[in-house]
């Protein structure tokens, strides 16, 4: 059963840069797409975007100028990094698996846990 | 338009049925989704494709469409039941994925 955890700080500063990394377990990253996807607490989700195992990206405009995101095969993991954080950037982080079952069709299964990262200094 | 609307929340004795709705211009573009998320719980797919269930999902949750306007359907309200409901599709310009602002099902 394919598990996917999120890890990285849970404090970062101003202007600093968030940096998360997904460790997938139980299959591997190869031949899908994996997303990131936000939640500030009380509100609702937010797709940050997604990268191919081959490295290919798609990011949400309102986030493209600031986000990254990549792929290590030989780790198993997916990584985000958002620049330049103000506190409007305080979430919960959730990685998942984005399927395309059929034309038009479109969901994120698994989902991580989620991890909170908070922006203040 | 890429929003996607829902009631804030909605109420449901125990065993009774209720829906929710979600209404937007992508979804006359792309399929419904949705998702079940429980306080301090990551979110869990329940309905895609519009109205199919993915295994392990009990049958009592059901979805449709009409026009631009996706539902879910929980017939025979369980406790367990009550959780917040998102709505997702990607929207008409294909750039991106969008989430409905969420609702709030309190089983009484």
């Amino acid at each position: 059963q394919l598990q996917l955890l999120e890890s990285g700080p849970g404090l970062v500063k101003p202007s600093e840069t968030l940096s998360l990394t997904c460790s997938v377990s139980g299959g591997s990253i190869t031949s899908d797409y994996w997303s990131w996807i936000r939640q500030p607490p009380g509100k609702g989700l937010e797709w940050i975007g997604y990268v191919f195992f081959t490295g290919s990206t798609n990011y949400n405009p309102s986030l493209r100028s600031r986000v990254t995101m990549s792929v290590d095969t030989s780790k198993n993991q997916v990584s985000l990094r958002l620049n330049s954080v103000t506190a409007e950037d305080t979430a919960v982080y959730f990685c998942a698996r984005l399927e395309e079952p059929g034309i038009r069709q479109y969901y994120f299964d698994p989902w991580g846990r989620g991890t909170l990262v908070t922006v203040s200094s | 338009s890429s929003e996607l609307t829902q009631d804030p929340a909605v109420s449901v004795a125990l065993g009774q049925t209720v829906r929710i709705t979600c209404q937007g211009d992508s979804l006359t573009t792309s399929y419904a989704t949705w998702y079940q998320q429980k306080p301090g719980q990551a979110p869990i797919l329940v309905i895609y494709g519009n109205n199919n269930r993915p295994s392990g999902i009990p049958d009592r949750f059901s979805g449709s469409i009409s026009g631009s306007t996706a539902s879910l359907t929980i017939t025979g309200a369980q406790a367990d039941d009550g959780a917040d409901y998102f709505c997702h599709s990607r929207d008409t310009s294909g750039n991106r994925y969008v989430f409905g602002t969420g609702t709030k099902v309190t089983v009484l």
